[in-house]
């Protein structure tokens, strides 16, 4: 069962950079597309963008202008970097994970790490 | 861009049946997955591709999809099912989810 492990800066000003990273333990790297979804204070769902082991990046337009994903295969992690956060950006971020395949059907979200509450404040 | 919409809640009395709806343009040329999320916890996989549950879900959890409407049913709905659920879809590389239902088992 893969585990995925998030960290990062929990708290930020208006206009500062967010960087988490997600550790992947216990599965395979390679042969998935690694992504970032997040979740404002009650509210739904929303899809960051994602990243493969080749580096390949596919960004949700809404977020592509400030957003940045990498990936680290000797570490088997990838991070997020978003820049100039505001309060709206305030949300529990999750890495999550997901087939890479040529088939559509299997492209769901089966394994999701604990997530991690991003405060924007002043 | 594509939008899916599902009702804020639905309220089930327990052993009967929920159904949990998902609407977008041409929903059904698209497969449709459905997450469970319960409070404080991070979503769930309950079912992928239109109507296969994953390993370790429960067989009274089943999905449909035609036409704009992809439909999450839970039948025989126990207190323990009392979550948001919320529908994905991918359009043009983008991941979609709908705005969540809120099911409440009373």
């Amino acid at each position: 069962q893969v585990q995925l492990q998030q960290w990062g800066a929990g708290l930020l000003k208006p206009s500062e950079t967010l960087s988490l990273t997600c550790a992947v333990y216990t599965g395979s790297f390679s042969g998935y597309y690694w992504s970032w979804i997040r979740q404002p204070p009650g509210k739904g769902l929303e899809w960051i963008g994602e990243i493969n082991h080749r580096g390949d990046t596919n960004y949700n337009p809404s977020l592509k202008s400030r957003l940045t994903i990498s990936v680290d295969t000797s570490k088997n992690q990838f991070s997020l970097k978003l820049t100039s956060m505001a309060a709206a950006d305030t949300a529990v971020y999750y890495c999550v994970r997901r087939l890479d395949g040529a088939a559509a059907g299997l492209h769901f979200f089966d394994s999701w790490g604990q997530g991690a509450l991003v405060t924007v404040s002043s | 861009s594509y939008e899916l919409t599902q009702p804020p809640s639905v309220s089930v009395s327990p052993g009967q049946t929920a159904s949990i709806t998902c609407s977008g343009d041409k929903l059904g040329n698209r497969y449709a997955c459905w997450y469970q999320q319960k409070p404080g916890q991070s979503p769930v996989l309950v079912i992928s591709q239109d109507a296969k549950r994953p390993s370790g879900i429960p067989e009274r959890f089943s999905g449909s999809n035609s036409g704009n409407t992809a439909t999450l049913t839970i039948s025989g709905t126990q207190a323990m099912d009392e979550a948001d659920y919320y529908c994905q879809a991918w359009d043009s590389g983008i991941a979609v989810f709908g705005g969540g239902t809120k099911l409440t088992v009373l």
